[in-house]
């Protein structure tokens, strides 16, 4: 993987289900991977960063894992609320000069 | 309240013609840095700044220019020679200004979108 690549693109959910959506990263000259949460007609927000094989990151109903071998992170929501309803992107920092590199996105909609 | 400012919101510019986007933070942060957003692309660097009155070419520079005169502050300037300029335009800081782009905890503004007309 050349890229970071986030699927699905977009996401419809009801409320009260769980879900959760990948982001696929180049493993070689990894440095850290970071979640932001981007709601419409804001800026966007940091959620997590991770830097270790195996990191688990938790706050409230959203939770996220790493793997830095593979080059994935998941990142999942329990019991989706209509406030969860954002884009949410991930970037990977790789190299000796930690460049960064965004996904496009994952669009969640959460239909009360 | 602390946090990163840019101005305008939305901003129309005439073909030939610079125009500068503004970007202010009061986190008292290193590092600034500007991205563009494309319909269904990620972000993508255009310049960032570790440290006052330095800054390095990210991936899409060209038509591009900045300064960074002051740790507040750090302008962008879409020139005449931006072929493409319409696009989104977002501007953040971090603490991390000793590691290069890897924002770490960044703060977003509110972004600027750019039309040429």
């Amino acid at each position: 993987i050349l890229n970071v690549e986030q699927s699905p693109q977009s996401l419809h959910v009801q409320e009260g289900d769980s879900t959760n959506f990948t982001c696929s990263f180049p493993s070689s000259n990894f440095y850290a991977l970071h979640w932001y949460r981007w709601e419409t007609a804001k800026s966007p927000e940091a959620l997590f960063v991770m830097t270790l094989n195996g990191d688990e990151k938790k706050k409230g109903r959203i939770s996220a894992t790493l793997n830095t071998k593979e080059g994935y992170s998941y990142l999942y929501i329990k019991g989706s609320q209509p406030e969860d309803s954002a884009t949410y992107l991930c970037a990977s920092t790789t190299g000796g000069y930690q460049k960064v590199t965004f996904g496009i996105g994952t669009k969640l909609q959460v239909i009360p | 309240d602390g946090g990163i400012t840019q101005s305008p919101k939305y901003l129309f510019r005439k073909e030939g013609q610079n125009v500068t986007l503004s970007c202010e933070q009061n986190l008292n942060h290193d590092a600034m840095y500007w991205y563009r957003q494309d319909p269904g692309q990620g972000l993508r660097l255009i310049y960032y700044s570790q440290i006052v009155n330095d800054f390095q070419k990210g991936d899409i520079a060209e038509g591009y220019s900045v300064s960074r005169e002051k740790k507040e502050s750090f302008p962008l300037t879409v020139t005449s020679a931006q072929k493409n300029p319409t696009a989104f335009y977002l501007c953040a800081s971090s603490i991390d200004g000793d590691r290069g782009p890897t924002i770490g905890e960044a703060f977003f503004g509110q972004g600027t979108r750019l039309t040429v007309v």
